[in-house]
């Protein structure tokens, strides 16, 4: 097993583009979770989805879209960047307990 | 909604000796507290969590335990080894609830030769 697999480990994006974040699970995990993480922060919840097909906003989910179309795959969507959203996005999987991938660094300039 | 505090933000500590890092929560709800190690440029996982009905649980040399009526918790690290250096995190979450998690600001942990 991978495990959480995330994709790309780094990005660097202007402000108002637009890039999906990918977050793949082989471990037949129904839950799936997006936090951001900022520097010398805990991590904050924006989406969640219990399973395909179910999404639901987490703690900061504005600037943020979700979905769910198959168990694996869960993307995270940023539709016009702001330099706010430059974070640590981590994906985990799986309700207890969660498993984490490595992470995307993203920076808007 | 949950908020959980952390301390301390850093701690240094020589080989061998004991590490404690103590969390509190507000939400009395919240009935799952597991506690993430996180190292440079990997995710977090998880090495021990603890639910609200068990007051102190152990593995090896990590244990935390449970306080409900204080709404605290703390990670203890026994007999700390160079590999234990890393970035701490507590977090809280209702089971019922989806289990989402709210983190603390987590603990940076130095353990020195």
């Amino acid at each position: 097993n991978a495990g959480v697999t995330q994709t790309p480990k780094f990005r660097i994006l202007k402000i108002g583009q637009s890039m999906t974040l990918q977050c793949t699970q082989d471990m037949n995990h129904n839950y799936m979770y997006w936090y951001r993480q900022d520097p010398g922060m805990g991590l904050k919840l924006i989406y969640y989805s219990v399973g395909a097909g179910i999404t639901d906003k987490g703690e900061v989910p504005n600037g943020y879209n979700v979905s769910r179309s198959t168990t694996e795959d869960f993307p995270l969507r940023l539709e016009l960047a702001a330099p706010s959203q430059t974070s640590v996005y981590f994906c985990a999987s799986n309700y207890q307990p969660q498993h984490f991938g490595d992470g995307t660094r993203l920076s808007i300039l | 909604g949950e908020n959980v505090e952390q301390h301390p933000s850093t701690l240094s500590v020589q080989e061998g000796d004991s590490a404690v890092i103590k969390c509190t929560y507000s939400d009395s709800a919240s009935n799952y507290f597991p506690w993430y190690k996180q190292e440079l440029g990997k995710g977090s996982q998880l090495i021990i969590d603890i639910r609200s009905n068990v007051g102190e649980k152990k593995d090896q040399r990590i244990a935390v335990t449970l306080n409900k009526t204080a709404k605290h918790f703390s990670l203890h690290i026994t007999e700390t080894q160079p590999e234990d250096s890393a970035v701490y995190f507590c977090a809280a979450s209702i089971e019922a609830a989806g289990n989402k998690l709210t983190f603390g600001g987590g603990t940076r942990v130095l353990v020195k030769p």
